[in-house]
């Protein structure tokens, strides 16, 4: 099935340092989500898109509506140790009521 | 609100059993979808409704059968499990007008492993 370039697939970085992530599409969305998720638990909801060009933050993270409308950026910066998990980005073309998934970003914070 | 709840929590079955995964949500939304969860891969989309009575099969919905008889509730039925359905089975929910489904809300998840 159809799914999103989601990088990096995983990372390992120091208490404090900012962290950078992605989500590619062949394909044009109208929105765009990004989920966290920790071990055990389904993901939650961080930040949702619906606008290109959108830049909307929710505390440290901050998340970007790429221009062409098939890619998306996350962010989340001075990382601190409860960041650790699997970040998801998900997409929505027009038209559609399914979400697309991408394959997760695995992030560890070293203290 | 107690958001979108799924049972049980965690599922063994031998090949070739049949069961039943609940998926209940008290938001009133219309749409509602299963995933399921595979190291590496993501969440991929195995059916779907959007309202009582609507239902439309995702990306890998071999094997499950669905129905929506109320807005509230979305049970996912496996026939006959097969060890390929080992996995771990999120039920979201979200709100939906005029072909657009807002952001989604995900349940704890039911951890399926078929011997």
């Amino acid at each position: 099935g159809q799914q999103l370039n989601q990088s990096p697939q995983s990372m390992f970085i120091q208490e404090g340092e900012d962290v950078s992530m992605n989500c590619t599409s062949s394909s044009i969305f109208n929105t765009w989500l990004w989920y966290k998720q920790e071990p055990g638990e389904g993901p939650v909801l961080l930040i949702a898109l619906y606008k290109a060009g959108e830049l909307t933050s929710n505390g440290r993270l901050t998340a970007q509506f790429g221009i062409t409308r098939k890619d998306s950026f996350l962010n989340i910066s001075a990382s601190i140790p409860s960041d650790v998990g699997i970040y998801f980005c998900a997409g929505q073309a027009s038209g559609t009521y399914k979400y697309i998934f991408g394959t997760g970003t695995r992030l560890k914070v070293l203290a | 609100n107690a958001g979108v709840t799924q049972t049980p929590k965690f599922q063994v079955l031998k090949t070739g059993q049949s069961m039943t995964l609940q998926c209940a949500q008290d938001m009133n939304h219309e749409y509602m979808s299963w995933y399921r969860q595979d190291p590496g891969m993501g969440l991929r989309l195995i059916h779907y409704s959007v309202g009582a009575g609507i239902t439309d099969q995702g990306e890998v919905p071999n094997g499950y059968n669905v129905s929506r008889s109320t807005t509230e509730d979305f049970p996912l039925r496996l026939l006959s499990a097969a060890p390929s359905q080992t996995s771990v089975y999120f039920c979201a929910s979200s709100y939906s007008s005029s072909g657009v489904t807002d952001t989604q809300y995900f349940g704890p998840g039911t951890r399926l492993t078929v011997l």
